[in-house]
């Protein structure tokens, strides 16, 4: 079965840029979309299509995908953007999720 | 107000049955592709399955650790999506969300593209 795997953490301050990475076998063969989940609440889409940013997400998200490895770039992060990030592609007809991403933003 | 509000969730012994249900309001339900995913406590996301609008002939897909045990239905009258769970194991305790994906059509091809709106989850607990 396709798999996608992420990082399990990490950090960044306040004002850098983080970048959270997600491999898969030939991802840029895919769309891959990014979701935020902070604690308690349900997910949000940030990237979609691989670059593509939902009417009310920040422009300081943007995201990336070629070869094995989609990338989500925070630039300027902001203490507000802690959160869990979730890489999601579709393999076929089925939805594969990566492990997710802890943003510490410190 | 655009929404889905998820119910039916609870503790339900192994081997046991469970369905949960999605309302919906504020959209075309009727010509929404509806999904479930769902996130066992302190873990990451995992996709359980999809149903396609009945325009688009209403069909259904599984993750592998549901398919046969779960079943995704919906009525679009009652604006509602279900989840019917059976033979339940103590691994699919789990928050249960219902969300819509977004697709584009191009004739009669269409393509996934991403999870939009996200309710706000019911808990399932399978155990003894």
């Amino acid at each position: 079965s396709y798999e996608l795997t992420q990082p399990p953490s990490v950090s960044v301050s306040p004002g850098q840029t983080a970048s959270i990475t997600c491999s898969g076998d030939k991802l840029g063969d895919k769309y891959a979309c990014w979701y935020q989940q902070k604690p308690g609440q349900s997910p949000v889409v940030v990237i979609y299509q691989d670059t593509k940013r939902p009417s009310g997400i920040p422009e300081r998200f943007s995201g990336s995908n070629s070869g094995n490895t989609a990338t989500l770039t925070i630039s300027g992060t902001q203490a507000m953007d802690e959160a869990d990030y979730y890489c999601q592609a579709w393999d076929s007809t089925t939805v594969v999720f990566g492990g997710g991403t802890k943003l510490t933003v410190l | 107000e655009v929404q889905l509000v998820e119910s039916g969730g609870g503790l339900v012994k192994p081997g046991g049955s469970l369905r949960l249900s999605c309302a919906a309001s504020g959209f075309t339900f009727n010509n929404a592709w509806m999904s479930w995913v769902r996130q066992a406590p302190g873990k990451g996301l995992e996709w359980v399955g999809r149903i396609k609008s009945k325009t688009d002939g209403g069909t259904t897909d599984y993750a592998a650790p549901v398919k046969g045990r779960f079943t995704i239905s919906r009525d679009d009258l009652k604006k509602t999506l279900y989840l019917q769970m059976n033979s339940l194991k103590t691994e699919d305790t789990a928050v249960y969300y219902c969300t819509t994906v977004v697709r584009d059509c191009s004739g009669s091809s269409c393509y996934e593209r991403y999870f939009d709106l996200w309710g706000r989850g019911t808990l399932v607990t399978v155990s003894s």
